[in-house]
């Protein structure tokens, strides 16, 4: 089955304490996305990967890093998490032609929050 | 300026009915993709409909037909005959280039809360 897969699903975590999020893609996807979802604000994208070894910064992507050393895998690293980064967290693949339309697969979520 | 405006937070509508969420967009690239994902309480992003900016016709997806007007850069949502099972949160969303390019980025609204009375 086709599918992004993120983990942890669920963490609850105290400030500074460094956690990495994972995100794994079966698809064969070049291009992988990163985004976190507040109340009122939608979705805002945090990093995102055209191919491996290649990562550029997204709209808000203070307090984050990425890596992408394999195509399927893109991991969230948060080194020093705050409490304004308590979000859910969303993951997305997509590839060229991809339905023909270039849409975004996403993975069910990590709901993330920092003490 | 935001690039996608929602300006329904919620919406209520009855059951078998039929409902429209308004999306409008903000852009100057001829060449755009336009998305509607829905987002049930469990959480999860859920793809509805597409509908690209050199489309001539308007896209549609069983229930789910999308109402685009290009002079107005609106791109309004319409399902039809509503079900318990449609309430949840819809995000309209654009991407900036073609289909196939180097841009694969979608720019979200704040979404809109719909929910379905019995």
């Amino acid at each position: 089955e086709a599918q992004v897969t993120q983990n942890p699903r669920y963490l609850i975590t105290v400030t500074g304490k460094k956690l990495t999020v994972t995100c794994s893609q079966n698809m064969n996807h070049e291009y992988m996305s990163w985004y976190r979802q507040d109340p009122g604000l939608g979705l805002r994208q945090i990093y995102y990967s055209m191919n491996v070894e290649v990562t550029d910064k997204g709209d808000v992507p203070e307090g984050y890093k990425v890596s992408r050393k394999e195509k399927r895998n893109f991991p969230l690293i948060l080194e020093s998490p705050s409490p304004n980064q308590t979000s859910l967290y969303f993951c997305a693949s997509s590839s060229p032609g991809t339905g023909g339309t270039g849409e975004l697969f996403f993975g069910e979520g990590s709901r993330l929050t920092v003490l | 300026a935001q690039k996608i405006t929602q300006t329904q937070p919620g919406m209520f509508v009855q059951e078998k009915e039929a409902v429209t969420l308004d999306c409008t967009y903000d852009t100057s690239d001829p060449s755009y993709g336009l998305f509607w994902y829905k987002q049930p309480s469990s959480g999860e992003m859920i793809f509805l409909i597409y509908q690209g900016s050199y489309d001539q016709q308007n896209a549609t997806e069983g229930r789910y037909s999308l109402n685009f007007q290009k002079a107005r850069k609106s791109a309004n949502l319409v399902i039809s005959a509503s079900q318990l099972g449609d309430s949840a949160m819809y995000f309209c969303a654009m991407r900036e280039g073609p289909s196939g390019g180097s841009n694969y980025k979608l720019t979200f609204g704040k979404g809109t809360l719909l929910t379905v009375n019995p």
